[in-house]
């Protein structure tokens, strides 16, 4: 069964600094990786996908993953943090359906 | 223009009533979706459907019911509304349902409250 586990239900950086969030799946088969955003009071937004193409995936607003298989992991990087970078991000992986991560907040401090 | 969008955005009941969600995708995808995302934030999937299927979470209670006059909308019926149905509802589309790789797209969400 698939499923994936984000470490860090709040994360908090300075803005400029180096955003990571963290994300492991699990996946019987070869897995498809979604990271979402939602900011406040909206619904959530596609960042980045990843589908195998290649193995680190760039996405909008400047954020990027690589997919680790060794790792399990799928992990959110941003190189310099904005304020408006403050939200909830989900990892989530689909093979049948989409499951989504329990989330993390983000917050950027001025 | 609005690629998928809820009706209303904010919903507030006493408990007993039954009320309705409305959603619409202007993206002429064939599948669409139902979640419920908790006061942690939790998103829980409720059902998905094409026109050819429904798929439901076994642990939805049949008090809630996807009703789909055509493709382009999935409305969401919920009856004797409880407390513990206060969240917040995502509906959300994808291209043909069939899973793998694909992106769903969210509407902004239909926050409710059951006094």
């Amino acid at each position: 069964a698939q499923s994936v586990t984000q470490l860090g239900s709040h994360v908090s950086v300075s803005e400029g600094a180096l955003v990571l969030l963290r994300c492991n799946y699990s996946s019987s088969v070869p897995p498809y990786l979604f990271w979402y955003v939602q900011y406040p009071n909206q619904g959530l937004q596609l960042l980045l996908k990843y589908t195998s193409a290649a193995t680190l995936v760039k996405g909008i607003n400047g954020f990027e993953a690589e997919f680790k298989k060794s790792e399990t992991s799928f992990h959110l990087t941003k190189p310099s943090a904005h304020m408006s970078d403050a939200a909830e991000y989900f990892c989530a992986v689909s093979e049948d359906d989409m499951r989504f991560g329990a989330g993390t907040r983000l917050t950027v401090k001025p | 223009d609005t690629a998928v969008s809820q009706t209303p955005k904010y919903l507030v009941t006493q408990m007993g009533n039954d009320k309705s969600i409305k959603c619409e995708q202007n993206l002429g995808h064939d599948t669409m979706y139902w979640y419920k995302q908790d006061s942690k934030k939790f998103l829980k999937i409720m059902f998905s459907y094409n026109n050819k299927e429904l798929i439901i979470n076994e642990t939805v209670p049949n008090r809630f019911s996807p009703k789909s006059p055509d493709k382009a909308h999935l409305n969401l019926h919920i009856n004797s509304l409880e407390l513990g149905d206060s969240a917040v509802y995502f509906c959300a589309s994808s291209q043909d349902g069939t899973g793998k790789g694909e992106t769903q797209y969210f509407g902004p969400g239909t926050r409710l409250l059951v006094l």
